[in-house]
């Protein structure tokens, strides 16, 4: 299994809605990420997880949670979301962290919309 | 700061050869990254480059200058399918972070 599964694959959501988008993997990374993108822009790093613990948080609005329930599982909560948060994102993994050449490996990404 | 730099459009004919350039200035680097993102898709990964000099893989090279700060990624005998956003993205070293280019919009005609 050399794939990243995310889903749902489309969210539309309200303000005041509260929702969870979910990711997977069985390649056995010990890394994963959260990216956000916005159309004809390159992905921005949101969080990074390590060995299930929170690495990275790139000052991200706390309307963002992100939960790392176990090595194969990444979850991204979601709560009082703006109409600016609508973009695509995507989760990766990689098997260690950037800094050792890890390849990234990518999901298809949920494409929210928030209105 | 982070810094990294791409034309952001290019196009090329079918079975031409098209190279698409990134030039970068980062506080770590571990190597580069080149990753193809069809519209509405997930990125996938090309290549990889941590020593100067060429990688070939397929119809697909990859170049790297480390002490320039530069790398260009070139693809032979385009095909319609290689339309595309194609990323070049450094690995920051100690930032641990992969650090993306604004990516290169490539648009291959008949």
């Amino acid at each position: 299994d050399t794939e990243v599964t995310q889903t749902p694959k489309h969210l539309v959501m309200g303000m005041t809605n509260k929702k969870s988008l979910k990711c997977e993997q069985h390649m056995g990374h010990r890394a994963m990420y959260w990216y956000k993108q916005k159309a004809k822009k390159p992905p921005e790093l949101m969080f990074v997880y390590s060995y299930e613990k929170l690495s990275i948080n790139e000052s991200v609005p706390s309307r963002f949670s992100p939960e790392c329930p176990n090595s194969s599982l990444l979850n991204l909560h979601l709560h009082a979301l703006q109409p600016e948060d609508s973009a695509l994102y995507l989760c990766a993994s990689s098997l260690g962290l950037a800094g050792g050449g890890n390849e990234q490996f990518f999901g298809p990404g949920t494409r929210l919309t928030v209105l | 700061g982070q810094n990294i730099d791409q034309p952001t459009e290019m196009t090329a004919t079918e079975g031409a050869i098209v190279q698409i350039n990134c030039t970068y200035q980062t506080s770590g680097f571990n190597g580069l990254f080149w990753y193809q993102q069809h519209a509405g898709e997930a990125p996938t990964f090309l290549s990889y480059n941590v020593l100067d000099g060429l990688e070939e893989k397929g119809r697909f090279s990859s170049f790297l200058s480390r002490s320039k700060g530069y790398s260009y990624l070139l693809l032979k005998e385009l095909q319609m399918k290689d339309s595309a956003s194609y990323l070049c993205a450094v690995d920051g070293g100690a930032t641990n972070k992969l650090i993306f280019g604004t990516g290169t919009l490539l648009a291959v005609q008949p």
